[in-house]
């Protein structure tokens, strides 16, 4: 069963406008999370990461925002930018568990010029 | 970036041959990963090493062998190859688990054949 779950699979976005990526998780020993991002042919990449004790992080055009509550965080991008055509992946690790981090299934986000 | 190679970046190889993939790091980085990447899948965790001589297994370790024998490099071994290991595989390093991000490797293409 998904641990960490990114529902939709792409996204197309206007350049200029906001791409909100999303993420949901179900193991509430989770409290930290990343988002990577990944060009084809290439590694993922760190992009920015979050903290449980936290409800946002931000960094330059990229705001991850955490709702533990509701278990879910997402990722907004602003303003999109062509370069910013990617899968995208959520992941999240347990401080009192192995700290392995499991991953989603990622989102393939298209910035259309 | 960080010091990551995998090698071979590609290969092709017959349903039943072992096929030997490496990661090598320059970093000096406690931790290491082999995930494979597959659509609809994302990142799947194989096994990885929290040390020299010491592995572990990750959820698809099935049909999959590590060897970790110099802090800097960590083997993964397919010991009869089968269709369903067509992937892209990635290595990846990390300083700490827990608040540490992952560092990947630039990915190496499987085709069995």
């Amino acid at each position: 069963d998904q641990q960490v779950k990114q529902n939709s699979p792409s996204l197309s976005v206007q350049e200029g406008r906001i791409s909100i990526l999303n993420c949901d998780y179900t193991n509430s020993m989770f409290d930290y999370f990343l988002w990577y991002k990944k060009y084809p042919a290439e590694g993922p990449t760190f992009l920015i990461s979050i903290s449980s004790i936290k409800d946002k992080n931000e960094d330059g055009r990229f705001t991850v925002f955490l709702n533990k509550s509701a278990k879910h965080l997402s990722l907004h991008i602003v303003p999109s930018q062509p370069g910013d055509s990617a899968v995208y992946f959520c992941a999240a690790q347990a401080s009192g568990g192995s700290y392995i981090p499991t991953f989603g299934r990622g989102t393939s986000l298209i910035v259309h010029p | 970036d960080a010091g990551i190679t995998q090698s071979p970046r590609h290969k092709v190889t017959e349903t039943g041959t072992p096929v030997t993939l490496r990661c090598h790091q320059t970093e000096n980085h406690r931790y290491m990963y082999w995930y494979r990447q597959d659509p609809g899948h994302g990142l799947r965790l194989i096994h990885y090493s929290y040390g020299v001589k010491d592995t572990d297994k990750g959820e698809v370790s099935d049909g999959y062998s590590v060897s970790r024998s110099k802090t800097e490099d960590f083997l993964l071994t397919l010991e009869s190859a089968t269709s369903s290991q067509t992937s892209v595989y990635f290595c990846a390093i990390s300083g700490l688990a827990g608040r540490d991000t992952q560092y990947f490797g630039p990915g190496t293409r499987l085709t069995v054949l």
